[in-house]
């Protein structure tokens, strides 16, 4: 089975672009989660979802982010407009019910120049 | 304080001995307890999770889990230079809180 999926593996931007990121859970899995992970501050939850409907984005940083899930088998994580401080890797995971068993996809490694 | 505390090492252990790594966490009613291992460069991966007090072995591993300390463990038997990476505690809150609380990590090299 395939597991979870992200694009791009790699994005290198200018500060102020539109970056898109996006995700392919785990068919089946009913939970998604958006984490970011640098040196300092380690995986950081950003958001995550239940059958598609937003539970929790307090983790989102601030205004620049958004994140969407039009349906189960696909979510994005948008930043506009993309700032250094941004540059991270960024985790998408899916579980199914348990929501501690978290499926990690192989992430986006963003550097926002 | 931090939600959830891992001491982030390095910690080094000869080939062959335990390791063990440690975990504390601030939230009382945190009720679901994860190791995850993450290899350099590459995506965490669960490893063992553990949920009730005491003990759960599996094969080399062991997680120990004390709700009265708030504090949880992983001990690795016959360490293997393949053990070495980072690993992550997480901790999920309050039945209907799905939201998984990682830790920094504790690097670990098991040295041949």
């Amino acid at each position: 089975d395939a597991g979870v999926i992200q694009s791009p593996r790699h994005e290198v931007t200018e500060m102020g672009q539109e970056v898109t990121l996006r995700c392919k859970p785990i068919s089946g899995h009913d939970y998604l989660f958006w984490y970011r992970q640098t040196m300092m501050r380690g995986l950081e939850l950003l958001i995550y979802f239940n059958n598609n409907v937003p539970i929790d984005d307090s983790g989102m940083p601030e205004d620049r982010f958004s994140a969407k899930m039009p349906n189960a088998s696909f979510s994005t994580l948008k930043i506009q407009p993309s700032e250094p401080r941004d540059s991270a890797v960024y985790f998408c995971a899916s579980s199914h019910r348990s929501a501690g068993e978290l499926f990690f996809g192989e992430g986006s490694r963003l550097t926002v120049l | 304080q931090k939600e959830v505390e891992q001491n982030s090492g390095p910690l080094s252990v000869p080939e062959g001995a335990i390791a063990s790594l440690n975990c504390t966490y601030s939230d009382r009613v945190s009720q679901s307890f994860f190791w995850y291992r993450q290899y350099s460069g590459k995506s965490p991966e669960l490893i063992m999770s553990i949920y009730s007090n005491g003990d759960k072995e599996d094969g080399r591993f062991t997680a120990q889990l004390n709700k009265a300390s708030q504090y949880v463990s992983l001990l690795i038997r016959d360490s293997q230079p393949s053990d070495s990476a980072t690993y992550l505690c997480a901790v999920k809150g309050d039945f209907g809180n799905e939201k998984l609380t990682f830790g920094t990590g504790t690097r670990l090299t098991i040295i041949p």
